[in-house]
């Protein structure tokens, strides 16, 4: 079965800062992977998703994040934040198997900006 | 393009009570998945479906909960009796099969 793990419950950072949340993995193979930010009162939006090819994936709002296939992590960068980053973020893992649609998230790690 | 919407947004209720939440998905989308959301369990996958047949229901709690899907556009999910363990954020996803789901809104629930 897959797993996810996102080790940091609550970051902060200093708008303007670099940022990076971790996420790591079990599962039996590659994966699909993906990143979702849940804004307060809202729902779960796609940053970007990882299938194949290459392992460093652009996503929206200036997001990316890396496959690191040796240390089964997809880590989530982006080199400036915004006030408007604050929010939940949720890594996910879904498999590569044909009709099963199921994904399975992370706890989440909340990011907290400072001016 | 509307999303995927859900009604209604906020819910109070006595325990006891029967609740019903409700899930249009995206047109076009043939997997529909029902989530719950809390503090202590994160967000949890409750059941989902392909062209209208529940495939997985593995993560529905107990027998007070049931979701149908008559047709495409539609999917409910009841609560019948409503506790106040229930109290929780619904989500509905929705999805083409290409394990990218597009989620609503949320519906959250009290259960008082």
């Amino acid at each position: 079965a897959q797993s996810v793990t996102q080790p940091d419950i609550h970051i902060t950072v200093s708008e303007g800062a670099s940022l990076e949340l971790r996420c790591n993995y079990s599962y039996g193979a590659t994966p699909y992977l993906f990143w979702y930010v849940q804004s307060p009162g809202q729902g779960l939006q796609l940053l970007l998703k990882y299938f194949s090819g290459d392992t460093l994936v652009q996503g929206i709002k200036g997001f990316e994040a890396e496959f690191k296939r040796s240390q089964s992590s997809f880590n989530l960068r982006k080199p400036s934040v915004h006030w408007s980053d604050a929010a939940e973020y949720f890594c996910a893992v879904g498999a590569r198997n044909f009709g099963n649609e199921k994904l399975t998230f992370g706890t989440g790690t909340r990011l907290t900006i400072i001016p | 393009d509307a999303g995927v919407i859900q009604s209604p947004r906020h819910e109070v209720t006595e325990m006891g009570q029967e609740v019903t939440l409700r899930c249009k998905p995206i047109s076009g989308h043939d997997y529909l998945f029902w989530y719950r959301q809390t503090m202590m369990r994160g967000l949890e996958l409750l059941i989902y479906f392909n062209n209208n047949v529940p495939i997985d229901d593995s993560g529905m709690p107990e027998d007070r909960f049931s979701a149908k899907m008559p047709n495409a556009s539609f999917s409910t999910l009841k609560i019948q009796p409503s506790e106040p363990r229930d109290s929780a954020v619904y989500f509905c996803a929705s999805s083409t099969g290409d394990s990218i789901q597009y989620f609503g809104a949320g519906t959250r629930l009290s259960v008082l």
